[in-house]
């Protein structure tokens, strides 16, 4: 059975910095990308960027490029999201998700078939 | 950039009602379109890919059709645990936008 588990609710201070993770199992970790969606309370869904863990290459939307970093440990893995310095604006939930390929031009192109349960990040002074 | 446009946002159905749910890209995305459903408090659920394509163990009153700039999501015979929100996604550029998500309510 595949499985995305991630790691626990965080309560943080603004400017300090956090990791948080998502541990894959029960399928070849390293043959599928793995990316990560930001939820901000009461709103929609946006998609932040997706990592390899093979080689770890990653992909950054625009909109996070540079804010946040997406790293994996493949020997555990394990994927993760993290913050050198956050703000109160990273309040949301974040969701890592299995990246499926599809159409046969890009292995980057498809869809997410599994999903974590979710990591509640809180920044608040 | 690529821009998705749900309609409606939101949307009121009973049971047994046959819901059709739009998504319209700014530009050609071919059949790079997913749609996924979220209940509150719950991760998103991929319940069609590649525009036309039924996830394995949707069950078959969802379907999906559309290429190009316009798709659609239809519900053939809303049930109960049907009344959630449902997003749209791109998979043909390189950010994967996500539409703005329609919310079905019971009405």
């Amino acid at each position: 059975e595949v499985q995305l588990v991630q790691s626990g609710a965080e309560v943080k201070k603004p400017g300090q910095s956090l990791k948080i993770s998502c541990k894959g199992s029960g399928y070849k970790f390293t043959s599928y990308w793995i990316g990560w969606v930001r939820q901000m309370p009461g709103k929609g869904l946006e998609w932040m960027g997706i990592i390899y863990p093979s080689d770890s290459d990653s992909r950054y939307s625009p909109s996070f490029q540079g804010q946040v970093t997406i790293s994996a440990d493949k020997s555990i893995t394990t994927a993760y999201l993290q913050w050198s310095s956050l703000r109160a604006s990273d309040t949301a939930m974040y969701y890592c998700a299995r990246l499926t390929p599809w159409g046969g031009y890009s292995r980057t192109k498809g869809y997410f078939d599994y999903w974590g349960q979710g990591t509640l990040v809180t920044v608040s002074s | 950039d690529i821009q998705m446009t749900q309609s409606p946002s939101s949307l009121s159905a009973s049971v047994g009602d046959r819901v059709t749910i739009t998504c319209r890209a700014s530009q050609s995305i071919s059949s790079y379109l997913n749609w996924y459903q979220q209940k509150a408090g719950k991760a998103p659920k991929l319940l069609i890919y590649a525009a036309s394509s039924l996830q394995s163990g949707v069950p078959s009153r969802f379907s999906g059709s559309g290429s190009g700039t316009d798709f659609t999501l239809t519900i053939s015979s809303l049930q109960p645990e049907d009344f959630a929100t449902y997003y749209c996604q791109e998979s043909y550029s390189n950010s994967a936008i996500f539409g703005q998500g329609t919310r079905l309510e019971i009405k």
